[in-house]
């Protein structure tokens, strides 16, 4: 069935640091790929997403590629920031979105 | 333009209850999905609205059930509360048929605690 692995947490980082999360998919078809976050004692907020092969999404100095020949979707940002703390959920989407656990960022001072 | 929202916030009932959770969707959308998350996991899809039918549903057991109004409101009622119902419930609106098709927006959800 349709699945995404994502890189585990918890990553804590220094404010200004370089961030990588890695999230690789597996889907029969061609699903739509996504980055959701979630703050504390919130729902989930769209950060970005991509809907074909080569397709860059950006939002908020957050990037990631639609990469089909490695099947991966990398969310990456050049220098993050305190208020970037949250989980980040990597998730592809065939009608219903299927989710990975979850990645847990802390960026300090 | 208003977002998903989710009523109640916050929720408790014991072993054997049943519940109702509300969701009003985005303006514009006419698909409404529902997720469940457990402390410290993503999200699992319960099932999906679309003309006030169901429109997919995941590996949840039928008492976990579901309806969509003619405005593209909708509620999910479980019955015969388990313990393991204790989850963050996420509702989500979509606009099928359009070029936004698959992007899913999420209201704040509704904290379910099963006693």
């Amino acid at each position: 069935g349709d699945s995404v692995t994502q890189m585990e947490g918890p990553v804590t980082l220094s404010e200004e640091a370089f961030l990588t999360i890695n999230c690789t998919y597996t889907a029969t078809g061609y699903p739509s790929l996504f980055w959701y976050v979630q703050y504390p004692g919130e729902g989930l907020q769209l950060l970005l997403k991509a809907t074909k092969a080569d397709d860059k999404g950006s939002n908020k100095g957050f990037e990631a590629t639609y990469r089909k020949e490695t099947t991966s979707f990398h969310l990456e940002k050049g220098s993050v920031q305190v208020s970037d703390s949250a989980v980040y959920f990597c998730a592809l989407s065939l009608y219903k979105l299927s989710f990975g656990a979850g990645t847990t960022v802390t960026v300090r001072a | 333009e208003t977002g998903v929202t989710q009523s109640p916030t916050h929720l408790i009932k014991t072993r054997g209850q049943q519940v109702t959770l509300r969701c009003s969707s985005q303006s514009g959308h006419n698909t409404v999905s529902w997720y469940q998350q457990a402390l410290g996991q993503g999200p699992q899809f319960i099932f999906q609205y679309y003309r006030e039918e169901e429109n997919g549903r995941g590996n949840f057991p039928p008492r976990f059930s579901g309806l969509q109004f003619p405005n593209y409101s909708s509620e999910l009622n479980v019955n015969a509360l388990e313990l393991d119902d204790s989850a963050l419930y996420l509702c989500a609106s979509s606009s099928y048929g359009t070029s936004e098709t698959d992007t899913q927006y999420f209201g704040p959800g509704t904290r379910l605690t099963v006693l």
